[in-house]
């Protein structure tokens, strides 16, 4: 079945350093979802990528979708201490209705 | 706007016990998923709906789980017997996703974590 899988697992940074999580599909991807998790709360949506090689910016964040369309990643540049958290991409292949989420990166931010 | 809501918030049961989940999801929101977190890990997709019918339920264990949504608006999500493995935070999560539109964003309630012992 299809796998969605994240690298790294844990990413322990100072902050101002910069930070990236990938994101990697088994399957080609109709759209690809990102979520950030704070610790104790929720998944909450941060960005949505539909298009191959899709680039798009949240001030810090930089979300990118790859060209063939089975990978993607999130940069924050900077990094700042209310970033810490788990940040999850989700994948949907055509033809499906469920999203798969990833393994997720686990971000600390150290001050 | 009111966001997902869920209850209970916490829920301790003994194995073999009975339990039972509830949510609310955004007004007009067609779409309801069924989400387990097991601590650690990515939310694993239970079951699906589209209004009140069921899209997708292919990883939810049946001989134990049912689910139900009444009406396409809220929906019940129930184990019985429960296991000791089914100890995970149950997210529930809207979106306005119709068959003719999307893909759009997932928004998810505060969950309920089930600790059976």
């Amino acid at each position: 079945g299809q796998q969605v899988m994240q690298i790294p697992q844990y990413q322990h940074v100072q902050e101002g350093e910069d930070f990236t999580t990938y994101c990697n599909s088994s399957t080609t991807l109709s759209n690809i979802q990102w979520y950030k998790q704070r610790p104790g709360g929720h998944p909450v949506f941060l960005i949505q990528l539909v298009k191959s090689g899709e680039v798009k910016k949240q001030k810090r964040l930089t979300f990118q979708f790859g060209e063939a369309k089975k990978n993607s990643s999130l940069h924050i540049t900077a990094t700042q201490t209310t970033d810490v958290g788990t940040y999850f991409c989700a994948g949907k292949t055509s033809g499906t209705y469920k999203y798969i989420f990833g393994t997720g990166t686990r971000l600390k931010v150290l001050a | 706007e009111a966001g997902v809501a869920q209850s209970p918030r916490y829920k301790i049961i003994e194995k073999r016990q009975s339990v039972a989940f509830w949510c609310n999801p955004i007004s007009g929101h067609a779409t309801l998923y069924w989400y387990q977190q097991i601590l650690g890990q990515g939310p694993k997709l239970l079951i699906q709906f589209q209004n009140n019918g069921v899209v997708d339920d292919s990883q939810l264990p049946k001989d134990r789980f049912s689910a139900e949504r009444l009406k396409g608006v809220d929906s019940t999500l129930k184990i019985q017997p429960a296991k000791l493995e089914d100890s995970a935070v149950y997210l529930c999560a809207s979106s306005l996703d119709r068959s003719w539109t999307g893909p759009y964003e997932q928004y998810f309630g505060p969950g309920t974590r089930l600790t059976v012992t």
